[in-house]
């Protein structure tokens, strides 16, 4: 089944304490993109990657990394994570090779610092 | 600069039809999506809309015109389920997308 897996669903963490978000897809996807939802704001892009090797950031990038050192595999880190960084965050990937540029949403991860 | 406009919530009732709007500015503009999330979960595919017209899609249509930066979402013989976000996106430069915050669409009986 083609889809984007996230990994944890759900995370409580303290300040400062660094954690990785993973994120997977099994479609081939060139691109993939890291969103942040919160209320009011709507999706807000952090990082995305348009290839191995090539990052880009977002409009939200302070505070996160992410690295793609395999296509399928596109992680964000939080090096010392701070309570504003709780949000519910979603993985994307989508394919480049045609202008049909439907974006495929991975099931979240609500994150929640203390 | 870029922005996305889209009624913050909405009403309507079971069986009726509910248009939802989205007015865009994008730079490079190449395409209008339109995704519905249900709370706390991921969005999922509606429609896209490159070119100016209708595209219908059983129960869901959507609509573009380019000149005047707007599409609408027309939803029809509402249910009960079909009360969720509804997120209006516009393809951009960079291969970006641009998400409004939504619309919420609550239906009642």
């Amino acid at each position: 089944e083609a889809q984007v897996t996230q990994n944890p669903r759900y995370l409580i963490t303290v300040t400062g304490k660094k954690l990785t978000v993973t994120c997977s897809q099994n479609m081939n996807h060139e691109y993939m993109s890291w969103y942040r939802q919160d209320p009011g704001l709507g999706l807000r892009q952090i990082y995305y990657s348009m290839n191995v090797e090539v990052t880009d950031k977002g409009d939200v990038p302070e505070g996160y990394k992410v690295s793609r050192k395999e296509k399928r595999n596109f992680p964000l880190i939080l090096e010392s994570p701070s309570p504003n960084q709780t949000s519910l965050y979603f993985c994307a990937s989508r394919t480049l090779r045609d202008s049909y540029n439907e974006q495929f949403f991975g099931p979240g991860t609500r994150l929640t610092v203390l | 600069g870029q922005n996305i406009d889209q009624p913050t919530e909405m009403t309507a009732t079971e069986g009726a039809i509910v248009q939802i709007n989205c007015t865009y500015q994008t730079s490079g503009f190449n395409g209008l999506f339109w995704y519905q999330q249900h709370a706390g979960e991921a969005p999922t595919f509606l429609s896209y809309n490159v070119l100016d017209g209708l595209e219908e899609k059983g129960r869901f249509s959507s609509f573009l015109s380019r000149s005047k930066g707007y599409s609408y979402l027309l939803l029809k013989e509402l249910q009960m389920k079909d009360s969720a976000s509804y997120l209006c996106a516009a393809g951009g430069a960079t291969n970006k997308l641009i998400f409004g915050t939504g619309t919420l669409l609550a239906v009642q009986p």
